[in-house]
């Protein structure tokens, strides 16, 4: 069955180290997305890929960045870690021009 | 600015009752809206859209109004049972600016007492 990963599920870092999530899809979807979820806010664009070398900022987008070098993945790296990143990070794709999208099971990220 | 907002961070009803969960935007663009379901531990499943051209999606159980005047949509669901006790999200698309991007609100914990 096609699917949306996301590994590791749980990480535990220190404040300035460099850190990648990744995800995986299978759909073939173009569309890709990351998103943080904070209580209170709930769920926030961080960045976005309409297709393979196509990466857009969202709205929290500061600290982060990504790349799009195959149509199945779109990492997210945080350049240096800081704890206001300590939060629970979803990835999603959607086919090209839907909006739908379909989320994977999310990663918790600690920054100590 | 919050464009999306869900002012009732949580509601209880009792199982076999109508659970109605509230959503207001502010971005006139908004042309869909969606609502997500999510369990503790797991990622937000799709539940029911609806297109800015109809008033009224219905789907099983679940069933969404809106109201482009007021910039309101609700999530009806009818009758409740234990297992809708999650977090819903409403989100809200504006295709001509913003593809297929979703600005989503704060999210409503339901709880349905047995």
């Amino acid at each position: 069955d096609a699917e949306i990963t996301q590994s590791p599920r749980h990480k535990i870092t220190e404040t300035g180290r460099q850190v990648t999530l990744a995800c995986h899809q299978t759909w073939n979807h173009n569309n890709m997305f990351w998103y943080r979820q904070d209580l209170g806010h709930g769920l926030r664009l961080i960045h976005y890929s309409y297709g393979v070398q196509d990466t857009n900022k969202g709205e929290v987008s500061d600290g982060y960045s990504v790349s799009r070098s195959n149509t199945e993945d779109l990492p997210l790296t945080l350049e240096s870690a800081a704890s206001s990143q300590t939060s629970v990070y979803f990835c999603a794709s959607s086919p090209g021009g839907g909006d739908t999208q379909y989320f994977g099971p999310g990663t918790r990220l600690t920054v100590l | 600015d919050q464009q999306v907002k869900q002012n009732s961070p949580s509601l209880s009803v009792q199982e076999g009752r109508i659970s109605i969960l509230n959503c207001d935007y502010t971005n006139s663009m908004f042309d869909y809206f969606l609502w997500y379901k999510k369990y503790p531990a797991e990622g937000p499943t799709f539940l029911i859209s609806i297109s800015s051209i109809k008033d009224k999606n219905e789907d099983g159980r679940f069933t969404v109004f809106l109201n482009k005047s007021a910039k309101h949509l609700s999530l009806h669901i009818v009758p409740s049972q234990p297992g809708d006790s999650a977090v819903y999200f409403c989100a809200a698309s504006a295709s001509e600016t913003s593809g297929s991007r979703l600005t989503f609100g704060e999210g409503t914990q339901l709880t349905v007492n047995p």
